[in-house]
């Protein structure tokens, strides 16, 4: 069974950028795509966007200009980046896997994590 | 973008009743690429539809979508205690990006 693990500061400063990074266990990171979803509290879902193991990405393009997702194969992790954050960023962040392909639902989520940005 | 708009906001139904949720999209969603996921307070959502009718593999038969093109429905034909939370459709096609609707709380009566 595949299992998601985000992890990273739960608190970041505005302006600042934020870093999150998402282990793959039970299952390699290789074949399948993989996106970061985000849910301010008490809202809706906004898909942030995917990476597939050789490197190609695909970004919302409300977000594209501050965000950056990168994978590590060795490690079967896949990381974020997002810039320049303001209190709208706050969040809980989720990593999700997409089991057939680029136009594919997601199967498998992560817990999970809480990003607040505040000074 | 495809602007998902799900109605009703909130559906108050009991136990047993059947609860039909309504997912429309503003241009046609290719391939019905349409999905839909359940959350419970506090846990990541649950894919339960995906193809706009396909169940996923586990998910209660009581569940079932429907719907092309703009028009979207998740039926959940009896429902049981555990169903009542918020529901969200997604567009997963090549019209990049994905997006979601903003979801139909299904409280309990």
């Amino acid at each position: 069974q595949v299992q998601l693990q985000e992890s990273g500061p739960g608190l970041v400063k505005p302006s600042e950028t934020l870093t999150l990074t998402c282990t793959v266990s039970g299952g390699s990171i290789s074949t399948y795509y993989w996106s970061w979803i985000r849910q301010p509290p008490g809202q809706g879902l906004e898909w942030i966007g995917y990476i597939y193991h050789s490197g190609s990405s695909n970004y919302n393009p409300s977000l594209r200009s501050r965000v950056t997702i990168s994978v590590d194969t060795s490690k079967n992790q896949f990381s974020l980046k997002l810039s320049s954050v303001t209190a709208a960023d706050t969040a809980v962040y989720y990593c999700a896997r997409h089991p057939h392909g680029d136009n594919s639902p997601t199967d498998f989520w992560g817990q999970g994590t809480l990003v607040t940005v505040s000074s | 973008d495809i602007v998902l708009t799900q109605s009703p906001g909130t559906l108050s139904l009991s136990p047993g009743e059947r609860a039909t949720l309504s997912c429309r999209a503003s241009q046609s969603v290719s391939s019905s690429y349409l999905a839909w996921y359940q959350q419970k307070p506090g846990q990541a959502p649950r894919l339960l539809i995906y193809g706009a009718s396909s169940r996923v593999t586990g998910i209660p038969d009581r569940f079932s979508g429907s719907g092309s093109g703009t028009d979207f429905t998740l039926t959940i034909s009896r429902l049981e205690p555990e169903d009542f939370a918020v529901y969200y459709c997604q567009q997963y096609g090549s019209s990049s990006p994905y997006t979601f609707g903003q979801g139909t709380k299904l409280e309990i009566k």
